[in-house]
């Protein structure tokens, strides 16, 4: 599977959009990108994937770039909650491969 | 609810004591598998299942064993637990094809 890229913390204010980063530019035809999140040392928690399309569900929305070597998950308002590592990952078929992640730190 | 179900939550054990850890979903997931959590290391996968019977190595197999004789279960053993093997230990579920897992809530085991 593709690797991922992902800067290792960054911080948001409560409300506002967070806007996430991955870079996976080695990425196959058939690979999907999938965000997972893990609050403290809780079970990791499925976010979102998407293969080409922009989606958005009701946690959160991915974009990814045409090129696929990309993309952006956004929590439009953010909240103390929030505050999570973010996992970006690139899955072909039933594997997960779990990187460092971005620690997301969420502030009143 | 739809969740997936690990027991113990803790463990505290000693050298060499045979342990199992279970895992349990209510979601007739196909899939699962069981993940280690190391500080520095992050999540690892030691084993998974891709249905009943069928069962293969993660990336860190070594030291440990799984079953999977029913499609809801998926026990993790530690035939002769060592320190090494403290974690936090993750068993997840899902549907095949391009599904989103599910992650229990974990077993943080300690081995002296």
């Amino acid at each position: 599977d593709a690797k991922t890229t992902q800067p290792t913390s960054m911080d948001c204010a409560e409300g506002r959009a967070a806007n996430l980063p991955c870079n996976h530019s080695t990425i196959s035809g058939n690979e999907y990108v999938y965000w997972y999140r893990q609050i403290h040392s809780q079970g990791p928690q499925y976010i979102i994937h998407g293969l080409k399309n922009n989606e958005t569900n009701e946690m959160a929305s991915l974009i990814i770039t045409e090129d696929r070597k990309s993309s952006t998950l956004i929590l439009p308002h953010a909240t103390l909650r929030d505050t999570a590592v973010y996992y970006c990952i690139v899955r072909g078929d039933y594997k997960l491969s779990f990187g460092a992640g971005t620690t997301v730190t969420v502030r009143a | 609810e739809a969740q997936v179900t690990q027991n113990p939550r803790y463990l505290i054990t000693v050298t060499g004591k045979k342990l199992t850890v279970t895992c349990s979903q209510n979601m007739n997931h196909e899939y699962m598998s069981w993940y280690r959590q190391d500080p520095g290391l992050g999540l690892r996968q030691i084993y998974y299942s891709m249905n009943v019977e069928v069962t293969d190595k993660g990336d860190v197999p070594e030291g440990y064993k799984v079953s999977r004789k029913e499609k809801r279960n998926f026990p993790l053993i530690l035939e002769s637990p060592s320190p090494n093997q403290t974690s936090l230990y993750f068993c997840a579920s899902g549907r095949t094809g391009h599904y989103g897992y599910t992650f229990g809530s974990g077993t943080r085991l300690t081995v002296v």
